[in-house]
């Protein structure tokens, strides 16, 4: 299956700022997905992420907020900007590796806290 | 909206025991569904995939999907402590939302010795 690192594990920041995770992948994948996990909630698709074109987001989730990029296959960054205490949660990429499992592989997530 | 509902818990099973978890979803385009197993403080991690109707088995875990009832579900066999998480259904979608998983709400296992 597909190795996923994402950066920063965690993090503590202060509102009004804005923190870039990253999410690399051992191989190339097509597709990337964001999601978000609050407190205690479940997970909620954040934006798609393809190399070469505009991440497509999710209702509720808006490009201003949380600017995706993906400059190649293994790759890709999501910032949460101008951040509030509402933004406190964890944040994972996912893939779909083609090792041939089927299923989706998460990233070890990223705990942001906004104080 | 795209719903997926899972059966509430929290669920509480002697060890050796079979556990039981079931989802419902609404969408009957959805063409893939998940179990994943979150342990508190992690992320989550895939234990089963299953696309057809039927039954699907792997060591201690089958997974059961009726897309006729949009029914899908979860058994653990000879259930462990280790067992213990919170597992969560997720249903994928198709057609040009491929690979957009909407998550259920999670049903956290025990499984006491």
């Amino acid at each position: 299956s597909a190795v996923i690192s994402q950066k920063p594990s965690r993090d503590i920041c202060q509102r009004g700022t804005s923190l870039t995770i990253q999410c690399q992948v051992d191989s190339q994948v097509t597709m990337m997905f964001w999601y978000r996990q609050q407190p205690g909630q479940s997970l909620t698709l954040i934006a798609t992420a393809n190399q070469g074109s505009e991440a497509t987001y999710e209702s509720g989730f808006v490009i201003d907020k949380f600017p995706i990029s993906r400059p190649n296959l293994t790759f890709s960054t999501l910032t949460v900007s101008n951040m509030s205490p509402e933004d406190s949660s964890i944040y994972l990429c996912s893939v779909e590796p083609y090792t041939g499992v089927f299923g989706y592989t998460f990233g070890s997530g990223t705990r942001l806290t906004v104080v | 909206q795209k719903e997926v509902e899972q059966n509430s818990g929290p669920l509480s099973v002697p060890e050796g025991a079979i556990a039981s978890l079931n989802c419902t979803y609404s969408d009957r385009g959805s063409q893939s569904f998940f179990w994943y197993r979150q342990y508190s403080g992690k992320s989550p991690e895939l234990i089963m995939s299953i696309y057809s109707n039927g039954d699907k088995e792997d060591g201690r875990f089958t997974a059961q999907l009726n897309k006729a009832s949009q029914y899908v579900s979860l058994l653990i066999r000879d259930s462990q402590p280790s067992d213990s998480a919170t597992y969560l259904c997720a249903v994928g979608a198709g057609g040009t939302s491929y690979g957009k998983l909407t998550f259920g709400q999670g049903t956290i296992l025990t499984v006491h010795p």
